[in-house]
């Protein structure tokens, strides 16, 4: 199948700083793609949807400026945490697809960044 | 998207089959229904998915009802490494976004 990788795994930053998550598509051409937040013990939260070439689509709750997120081509998506906070530590998930070669809506899950702030 | 609804959690004895449902009574005829599972702190993981027929891979069959109104995920024989969270997600193929519920926990156990 295909595979999605993350970068980086987990991090630790200081209140107030900006943290930048890379998701990336290593064998396939990925026009869209998901980012995901998960507290302890709840389930996945979709946070906005990335088209290549495209502003993402942020879900109702989220703020974009908070939340940056490019995708600039068709292989890396990315997730900038701006001034983070305490309450912002989370599991964060990308997912990518490509409707055009998998089957429709086919999503193919990174393995997670996990997000601690101090 | 439709919303699913996933009794919270299960046990299955290991070499038994796991059967986990799941409910959609609100699915459109253009949704798919999608399974995912994960194990603690990692990403989701594909299992199966279909739209009205029954389907079968190398993980799992996925018997969805005629009405489609429901569906059960079937792992045939279930290891120890099929602990984990199972999700059943309805897909607008259109929007493209999948909405996770909170799942089913399920437990082998030796």
């Amino acid at each position: 199948g295909a595979v999605v990788s993350q970068h980086p795994s987990w991090v630790i930053c200081k209140s107030g700083t900006s943290v930048k998550i890379e998701c990336r598509s290593l064998d396939f051409q990925a026009t869209t793609m998901f980012w995901y937040r998960q507290f302890p013990k709840q389930s996945l939260m979709l946070m906005a949807t990335s088209n290549e070439g495209s502003k993402a689509t942020y879900e109702q709750g989220v703020e974009k400026d908070k939340f940056l997120i490019n995708h600039a081509s068709l292989t890396l998506s990315t997730l900038t945490v701006t001034s983070a906070h305490p309450e912002d530590s989370s599991f964060y998930i990308c997912s990518a697809s490509d409707s055009g070669f998998f089957s429709y809506n086919e999503q193919f899950f990174g393995p997670g960044t996990r997000l601690t702030v101090l | 998207d439709a919303k699913t609804t996933q009794p919270p959690s299960m046990d299955c004895a290991e070499g038994r089959a796991a059967n986990l449902p799941c409910n959609h009574s609100t699915i459109s005829g253009n949704e798919y229904v999608y399974w995912y599972r994960q194990i603690h702190s990692q990403g989701p993981q594909y299992i199966i998915h279909g739209l009205k027929n029954n389907e079968t891979n190398e993980m799992a069959s996925l018997i969805i009802t005629e009405d489609r109104k429901s569906s059960t995920l079937i792992l045939p024989h279930a290891t120890l490494r099929d602990t984990a969270v199972y999700y059943c997600i309805v897909t607008n193929t259109n929007a493209g976004k999948s909405t996770f519920g909170d799942g089913t926990t399920l437990t082998v156990k030796p």
